[in-house]
């Protein structure tokens, strides 16, 4: 158990539809990432915040769109989904000063149908 | 735009043999680090390296960094059923923009 909680583990929904996936980062850690992975495909950098801030934004689609709270948990939005967004989507959080090592979720494996 | 390459994209070896899979960046990468995904699980950090020509030994698996901190390396001797997974490699503050960016990983299956 790495300690980053990601809900839900499963979503089914259909096009054109909007879904929240959320993330508790492990107890200290201030930075929260977000990564998409498909099918027989590497990890794809979304975007990182830092302690309620956004640090660094990967290729995120304009129709995506994440925030950190106040108590660090993070939430990543998705609107008029596509079938090419399916796709496990997983949340890792580091330790201040932690190298950038990053402690994964499970992922939220969504599938838009 | 920065690129993390891996090959290779598959490798199937029989239990026992040794395995290899490399890493490399189109830029000069501050850290490089590896995870290990098992089948239906999440990433799994195995390792970080900060010098160049570093390398370090975890059991069976050696890890190295290139001296010009653009490549690395994963070598597991004497592979068991246990090391089936998928290996990534991730460079750190390549750019301003992107972070932590993984390579495309490398399948490993061991034939028992």
């Amino acid at each position: 158990d790495s300690g980053v909680t990601q809900t839900p583990k499963h979503l089914i929904t259909a096009t054109g539809q909007r879904v929240t996936l959320r993330c508790s980062p492990r107890s200290g850690d201030l930075s929260v990432y977000w990564y998409q992975q498909s099918l027989d495909q590497g990890l794809q950098f979304l975007i990182q915040y830092y302690n309620g801030e956004e640090r660094a934004k990967g290729n995120i689609l304009e129709r995506f769109s994440a925030q950190q709270f106040p108590d660090l948990h993070s939430e990543l939005n998705l609107s008029s989904l596509e079938l090419g967004d399916s796709a496990l989507y997983f949340c890792a959080s580091s330790a201040p000063g932690g190298g950038e090592k990053l402690f994964f979720g499970s992922g939220t494996q969504l599938s838009v149908l | 735009g920065q690129q993390v390459m891996q090959i290779p994209q598959y490798q199937h070896v029989q239990e026992g043999e040794d395995f290899t899979t490399y890493c490399n960046s189109s830029t000069t990468l501050s850290n490089i680090q590896w995870y290990k995904q098992r089948p239906g699980g999440h990433p799994v950090f195995l390792i970080q390296l900060v010098k160049s020509g570093e390398v370090k030994k975890q059991k069976r698996l050696t890890f190295q960094f290139g001296e010009a901190k653009k490549n690395s390396s994963l070598h597991i001797t004497a592979t068991q059923t246990t090391d089936v997974g998928t290996y990534f490699c991730a460079g750190d503050r390549i750019t301003s923009y992107d972070k932590v960016i993984f390579g495309p990983g490398t399948s490993l299956s061991v034939i028992p």
